[in-house]
C-alpha cells in the first residue's frame, strides 16, 4: 500500500529563517509525489509535484522539495520564511494505478516575526 | 477560467439528516473526485468519478454516496448523518489522460456540522 507519513504536526520558525517540512512515502513503485497548502478555511492549493522527470522539484512560493529514493523522503523547503507562509502543509502520494492521493495529517507551520 | 465552486459552503443538520452537496469541476475536467477532512487530519479519499462513472471509492460506509452527471459536475450524498459526518468535504477535479499527472484541484469545501 502506498501512504506518506509527514514527522512533526506543528512546526515553528523565524521569519526569514529556513523551512524544513518533512515527509516520507511507502511505495513499491516510483510514485507520484505532491505537496499542498492549505490557508484557513479554504482548500488545498498544489505547491509542486514530482513525477520522476526531476528529483529537484521547484514550486511557487519559493518552495521546493527534493525526491531522495535511497531515504523515500520528499522533503520540503524554503530558504527564507514569509509571515504569509504560516498555513497547514500536506504532502500526498497518488496510486498510480487510478486517481486516489493519500494525504499524510498535515503539518501546520507557525511564522515567528 | 473558474476554479472547482462548491456549495452550499456552510450546512448544519440534525443526526439522522440527509445532505447534498455539490460541486462543479473546472472546465474540460472529466475526474471529480471527494475527500472528507475531519478537524486536524488530512483529506480521506471518499470517491472518485469519470466519465460519469465510479472509478474508485474510499473506506466510507454505504451511507456515503455520489454521482456525476452528463456536465461532469457532481453531488455527494450522505444518509442518517452521524455527529462523525461533521467535516470539511472537499470536492477536486483533475484531467486524466496520457501525459497527465492528474494532479487535483480543489474547491473551498463544504463545512458540515452534524448536531
Amino acid at each position: 500500500a502506498q501512504s506518506v507519513t509527514q514527522l512533526g504536526s506543528h512546526v515553528s520558525v523565524s521569519e526569514g529563517a529556513l523551512v524544513l517540512l518533512r515527509c516520507n512515502y511507502s511505495s513499491s513503485v516510483p510514485p507520484y509525489l505532491f505537496w499542498y497548502v492549505q490557508y484557513p478555511n479554504q482548500g488545498l492549493q498544489l505547491l509542486l509535484k514530482y513525477t520522476s522527470a526531476a528529483t529537484l522539484v521547484k514550486g511557487i512560493n519559493g518552495f521546493e522539495a527534493e525526491f531522495k529514493k535511497s531515504e523515500t523522503s520528499f522533503h520540503l523547503t524554503k530558504p527564507s520564511a514569509h509571515m504569509s507562509d504560516a498555513a497547514e502543509y500536506f504532502c500526498a502520494v497518488k496510486r498510480g494505478t487510478g486517481n486516489q492521493f493519500y494525504f499524510g495529517t498535515g503539518t501546520s507551520l507557525t511564522v515567528i516575526p | 477560467d473558474a476554479g472547482v465552486t462548491q456549495s452550499p459552503t456552510h450546512l448544519i443538520k440534525t443526526r439522522g439528516q440527509h445532505v447534498t452537496l455539490r460541486c462543479s469541476p473546472i472546465s474540460g475536467h472529466k475526474s471529480v473526485s471527494w475527500y472528507q477532512q475531519v478537524l486536524g487530519q488530512g483529506p480521506q479519499f471518499i470517491f472518485q468519478y469519470y466519465e460519469k462513472e465510479e472509478r474508485g471509492r474510499g473506506n466510507f460506509p454505504d451511507r456515503f454516496s455520489a454521482r456525476q452527471f452528463p456536465n461532469y459536475s457532481s453531488e455527494l450524498n450522505v444518509n442518517a448523518l452521524l455527529l462523525g459526518d461533521s467535516a470539511l468535504y472537499l470536492c477536486a477535479s483533475s484531467l486524466i489522460g496520457m501525459g497527465n499527472t492528474g494532479e487535483l484541484f480543489f474547491g473551498e469545501g463544504s463545512r458540515l456540522t452534524v448536531l
